[in-house]
């Protein structure tokens, strides 16, 4: 069994300031972490992912996040905000197996950036 | 490269009729998978198929339905629809296996059913 939890569904910075959305994750297996955003109208995209390898994973556009089993959590940060960084932000985490690929996505999180 | 594409965009159905969602993966991209967005329940995983066959499935009735052609260009069915059912459906591809290769989302088909 696997699930996610965002902390906080909506999150609001300054441009500039620092960003930090919070993913907790549950997973009876070893899992595969991800970050995905999404702009109004439009799909989802990848910033970033976890697969085992290095505990911080950087991504696009300046966002990184960091694998902490002992708190078993994903936290996207990005150190400065950017007025196009106002979107809704997806944790996600999947069995880090081939063969079986069932995603669990949170609830998202809506930043929004003031000027 | 083109990427996933879908279609309709957008399309409204009454209850009880059934609807066929379409989805083009990248070429070369050989996984499609499919999800249901929704205000209440959020993001969740349909089903995922490769090479024809469907490999992954999620929890949902069995008026979900989908299929994947030869040239991996896929779609998705329902049937008997409900006023629940209303939600964006996404497609996404990749090459192999979703979590071991980025997944690429395509704008998603707006179902509203009334």
């Amino acid at each position: 069994a696997q699930s996610v939890t965002q902390l906080g569904s909506h999150v609001s910075v300054s441009e500039g300031a620092l960003v930090l959305l919070r993913c907790n994750y549950s997973s009876s297996v070893p899992p595969y972490l991800f970050w995905y955003v999404q702009y109004p109208n439009q799909g989802l995209q990848l910033l970033l992912k976890y697969t085992s390898a290095a505990t911080l994973v950087k991504g696009i556009n300046g966002f990184e996040a960091e694998f902490k089993k002992s708190e078993t959590s994903f936290h996207l940060t990005k150190p400065s905000a950017h007025m196009s960084d106002a979107a809704e932000y997806f944790c996600a985490v999947s069995p880090a197996s081939g063969g079986s690929y069932i995603p669990t996505f949170g609830r998202g999180t809506s930043l929004i950036v003031h000027p | 490269k083109a990427g996933v594409t879908q279609t309709p965009r957008y399309l409204i159905k009454t209850r009880g009729q059934q609807v066929t969602l379409s989805c083009s993966p990248i070429s070369g991209h050989r996984s499609v998978s499919w999800y249901q967005q929704t205000p209440g329940q959020g993001l969740q995983f349909l089903f995922e198929y490769f090479s024809e066959t469907q490999r992954n499935k999620g929890n949902f009735p069995g008026r979900f339905s989908g299929r994947q052609f030869s040239n991996s260009r896929s779609e998705m069915n329902v049937s008997t629809l409900e006023l629940g059912d209303s939600a964006l459906y996404l497609c996404a591809s990749s090459q192999s296996y979703p979590q071991d290769n980025e997944q690429f989302f395509g704008p998603g088909t707006r179902l509203t059913v009334l």
